[in-house]
């Protein structure tokens, strides 16, 4: 059964640094998402992304965050200088327009821990 | 806004049935969901429901809508010890431009004791 694929499971880095989040839709899905999870509390839509840019994006997801589907397979997520506030998991979905609902499909995370 | 509301722990012994609620505000919103959440691991779509139907069963599953109320239910029958995990709600609102945003409860924590 295709999945979503996200890649590396664990990140650290130092606040300040910059970090790329990757993730593997599933190959015929056109919509594409990051939600987030800070330890203990709820996942929280970032932004949604179709035909090359985005559609849809929440109050969290200010300039120091920005998105980008460089290939036909890959969808990433770039924090340009993390907060230790960033400290979460991070997970991508995916979903299909021809499907008959709106699912949407999670990768296993990304844990990202900023010192 | 759109808020989702859960109890946060439900311990159950197992082969009894386990119910999880849920409550919704955004009375638009086209479907429900459940999703699973290990330990460690990602959010695992479970099922859903359309908002015009009240209930649908799979296999052990089988979830309510009152959409009246904005009440939603997850019961598992004859729980076993592999159904502990997190469970989350989620309510689908169209976000624009064909995608859907979804909120998400603070997620029901499922002890199963054996």
């Amino acid at each position: 059964e295709p999945e979503v694929t996200q890649t590396p499971s664990h990140q650290v880095t130092q606040m300040g640094q910059e970090v790329i989040l990757r993730c593997v839709p599933i190959s015929n899905h056109l919509y594409f998402y990051w939600y987030r999870q800070i330890l203990g509390q709820k996942v929280e839509f970032l932004v949604s992304f179709y035909n090359n840019e985005i559609s849809e994006k929440s109050e969290i997801f200010d300039d120091q965050f920005s998105v980008e589907r460089p290939d036909g397979s890959n969808f990433t997520l770039k924090i340009r200088s993390t907060k230790l506030e960033d400290s979460a998991m991070y997970f991508c979905a995916s979903s299909d327009p021809a499907g008959d609902t709106d699912t949407q499909y999670f990768g296993p995370g990304t844990r990202l821990t900023v010192l | 806004g759109e808020d989702v509301e859960q109890s946060l722990f439900l311990s159950v012994r197992e082969g009894d049935s386990s119910v999880i609620n849920c409550t919704y505000t955004d009375s638009s919103s086209t479907y429900l969901y459940w999703y699973k959440q290990e330990p460690g691991a990602g959010l695992q779509l479970l099922t859903y429901i359309f908002s015009n139907m009240d209930m649908k069963q799979d296999q052990r599953l089988t979830v309510l809508l009152n959409k009246k109320d904005k009440h939603l239910s997850l019961r598992i029958a004859d729980t076993q010890t592999g159904d502990s995990a997190i469970y989350f709600c989620a309510e689908s609102n169209y976000s624009g431009a064909g995608s859907y945003q979804l909120t998400f409860g603070k997620g029901t924590k499922l002890s199963v004791i054996p």
